[in-house]
């Protein structure tokens, strides 16, 4: 079946440009994960969505970050007046509902964001 | 401040012996514990987890020991593969369905 997508792969931006990036998570996954990795650095939390719950938004690194998930599927991350310590790896991720046998977080291939 | 660590930034073994991969954590709270490997320009790709109720799981090659007490865990894969080489990421989290936090990986290199 079909994985998590992401768009665009890559995007390179000017400082000071907002950016949009999109996530689609498999098909009947009901919590979606945004993650980034900056180079030489291990996956970094950014924000959760659970279901029609409030999303732990409790990564974003400040208020220029926000996302949204739309009908519960797909989902967009905004970064407002990007800088250049915003490039990065961005990774969306999606699980199965709790309750589940299997509760692990399965990746889309990500976006590489560049901020010249 | 660091709750995951994967103090080896590289690891190279040769076809056909056994890979070691070590992950040390300091949250004592997470009770979920995941190996993800990720080849370049792709996305993590989940391996195997353990939790906490347990100290070993196995999958074919791969096997994750936990050691609770020590706050360590570590991924055996036997025999390696050069289709392995690709930097392994090892996870924690407190619930099943629950943020991950993730180490800063370790780069594989299986030479035939």
């Amino acid at each position: 079946g079909a994985g998590v997508s992401q768009s665009p792969s890559n995007k390179v931006t000017e400082k000071g440009k907002d950016v949009e990036l999109r996530c689609d998570p498999i098909s009947g996954h009901t919590a979606l994960y945004w993650y980034r990795q900056s180079l030489g650095q291990g996956l970094e939390f950014l924000i959760y969505f659970q279901g029609n719950s409030a999303p732990d938004k409790s990564g974003l690194p400040s208020d220029r970050f926000s996302a949204e998930r739309t009908g519960g599927s797909v989902s967009t991350l905004t970064i407002q007046r990007t800088q250049q310590e915003d490039s990065a790896v961005y990774l969306c991720a999606s699980s199965p509902p709790p309750g589940t046998s299997h509760y692990e977080q399965y990746f889309g291939p990500g976006t590489r964001l560049t901020v010249t | 401040d660091q709750q995951v660590k994967q103090n080896s930034p590289s690891l190279s073994v040769q076809e056909g012996r056994i890979s070691i991969l070590n992950c040390d954590y300091t949250n004592s709270m997470f009770d979920y514990f995941l190996w993800y490997k990720k080849y370049p320009a792709e996305g993590p790709t989940f391996l195997i987890s353990i939790s906490s109720i347990k100290d070993k799981n196995e999958d074919g090659r791969f096997t994750v020991f936990l050691n609770k007490s020590a706050k360590h865990l570590s991924l055996h894969i036997v025999p390696s593969q050069p289709g392995d080489s690709a930097v392994y990421f090892c996870a924690a989290s407190p619930r099943r369905y629950s943020t991950l936090t993730f180490g800063k990986g370790t780069m594989l290199l299986v030479s035939p």
